[in-house]
């Protein structure tokens, strides 16, 4: 199974300020990596697909980079409703697996 | 607008079965493969395998063969999740997820959750 190592597990910073989360696979994933948002009392969200594609609806602000086996999650002047928990996912080969999560917090 | 509502929590005792329920809306429920995925408290998220809507066919992780059944009721768009025989590391919620299309293997929308407690 790809591993996926996901850091920093927490990360605090404020509104307007710049942040990157790293995501590394234990083994080549191509660039078939996915990152999530989780809010509290809201359904997970889908913001970048395929390393750096934005689904549709995801702030620009949000950016996707990396290939083979390091990417990163970059978010540029976060707004308060960027403070949230992200998942990195490979969807390159079963089974899919799933970082253990940042959460980004307010300082 | 696109929805996956699933059904309730779930307290159970150990060696008890549950079955949890993902009703799609706002799509063709057939034209999009569902997923489930496990979420143990405190950690992360784990995928489970998926069911193919248009056939019928489920998949399992290797973790998740044997007490888990994935199955359909295609005329009410609804995906199920059985789990038999309990146990304490069951807890955990559960969540659907619609693959954004066939076999790219990520995920465009998500169920809320069910928490399924196992306690005896």
């Amino acid at each position: 199974d790809v591993q996926m190592t996901q850091s920093p597990s927490y990360l605090a910073a404020s509104p307007g300020e710049s942040v990157s989360i790293s995501c590394k696979a234990s083994k080549s994933i191509n660039t078939y990596l996915a990152w999530y948002q989780e809010k509290p009392g809201k359904t997970n969200k889908l913001l970048i697909y395929s390393g750096s594609t934005l689904q549709s609806g995801t702030p620009s602000r949000f950016s996707g980079s990396g290939s083979g086996t390091d990417f990163t999650l970059t978010i540029r002047s976060l707004e308060p409703e960027d403070f949230a928990v992200y998942y990195c996912q490979q969807h390159n080969e079963y089974p899919l697996t799933f970082g253990s999560g940042t959460k980004l917090e307010i300082k | 607008q696109i929805q996956l509502v699933q059904s309730g929590p779930e307290l159970k005792k150990p060696g008890e079965s549950v079955k949890i329920s993902c009703k799609a809306s706002g799509y063709t429920f057939t034209d999009y493969a569902m997923h489930w995925v496990k979420q143990a408290p405190g950690k992360g998220l784990k995928w489970m395998g998926w069911i193919n809507t248009y056939t019928g066919k489920p998949t399992y992780a290797d973790d998740f063969k044997g007490r888990f059944v994935f199955s359909l009721e295609a005329s009410a768009s609804t995906a199920n999740l059985q789990i038999s025989n309990l146990k304490n590391e069951d807890t955990a919620t559960y969540f659907c997820a619609r693959e954004r299309q066939l076999y790219l293997g990520y995920f465009d929308y998500w169920g809320q959750g069910v928490m399924v407690t196992v306690s005896s």
